[in-house]
C-alpha cells in the first residue's frame, strides 16, 4: 500500500458545483497534513494546512479523520480558476527525521 | 523579498552527460529539499540539506548528489543521465527541523527546472 494515496481523477465539474477529494495515508504516526495546489507546469503552492478540528478558508474546507487515516478537501461554488491538480501531503517522522510524503495528485477541471 | 529561485528554468541534455541545478532559498530559510516530479506524478523526495550536510535521502541512486553552501543555497548534481531522469526538478526551502506553528510548517517551492534528457 502506498504511503499516501489519492484518486487521480480527473474530476470534471461545472462552475458552481461542490467537489470533494479524499486522501488516505498508511502511517498512523503521521503528524501533520497539507493540501497543495499545482497548476500545469508550475510549482506546488500551499493551499491549506489540515488541523484535527477541521478548518475552513473561504470556499475550501479541510477535514482530518485520524481513526480512518484520511484527509479531505471540499471545494464549494467551484470557479474556473480552481482547475488544477490538488496534492495531498503528509508529514511523517519526528524531530530531525520529519519528511513530507506526497500523493500523486487529483486533477480537477471546472467547466463553464 | 525574493522567494525560492532556481536556475536554469529549462535544460536539455544527452544521455550520459552530467547536470547541475541550482537553488537559492527564501530569505530566512536554512533548509533546502530537492524533489523530482515526472509528468503526471507527485513530487518524489530526493534529499534534504541543512547546515551544508545531507540530512535525509529518498530512494534515489548515488548518481544524484548535492551540496549546500554557507549562504544556504544548494546544488543538485546528476551524473550519467538516463532518459528516465527527464522531469521537473523542484527545490523547496523551509526552516529546519520543519519548525513552525506547532507541527505545521510550510515549504516554499521554486518554479522548478525542467530537464529533458535525449
Amino acid at each position: 500500500r502506498k504511503e499516501v494515496e489519492q484518486d487521480p481523477g480527473p474530476f470534471n465539474v461545472p462552475e458552481g458545483a461542490t467537489v470533494a477529494f479524499n486522501c488516505t495515508y498508511s502511517n498512523s504516526a503521521s503528524q501533520s497534513f497539507f493540501w497543495y495546489r499545482q497548476d500545469c507546469r508550475k510549482e506546488p503552492k500551499l493551499l491549506m494546512s489540515v488541523y484535527s478540528s477541521g478548518n475552513e478558508d473561504g470556499r475550501f474546507t479541510a477535514q482530518l479523520n485520524r481513526a480512518s487515516q484520511y484527509i479531505s478537501l471540499l471545494i464549494r461554488d467551484s470557479k474556473l480558476s480552481d482547475s488544477a491538480t490538488y496534492l495531498c501531503v503528509v508529514n511523517i517522522g519526528a524531530g530531525n527525521n520529519r519528511k513530507l510524503i506526497w500523493g500523486l495528485g487529483t486533477s480537477l477541471a471546472v467547466n463553464p | 523579498d525574493a522567494g525560492v529561485t532556481q536556475s536554469p528554468t529549462h535544460l536539455i541534455k544527452t544521455r550520459g552527460q552530467q547536470v547541475t541545478l541550482r537553488c537559492s532559498p527564501k530569505s530566512g530559510h536554512d533548509t533546502v529539499s530537492w524533489y523530482q516530479q515526472a509528468l503526471g506524478q507527485g513530487p518524489q523526495f530526493i534529499f534534504q540539506y541543512y547546515e551544508e550536510e545531507e540530512r535525509q535521502r529518498g530512494n534515489f541512486p548515488d548518481r544524484f548528489s548535492g551540496h549546500q553552501f554557507p549562504n544556504y543555497s544548494s546544488e543538485l548534481n546528476v551524473n550519467a543521465l538516463l532518459l528516465g531522469d527527464s522531469a521537473l526538478y523542484l527545490c523547496a526551502s523551509s526552516r529546519f527541523p520543519w519548525a513552525g506553528q506547532g507541527f505545521n510548517t510550510e515549504a516554499f517551492f521554486g518554479q522548478g527546472t525542467r530537464l529533458t534528457v535525449v
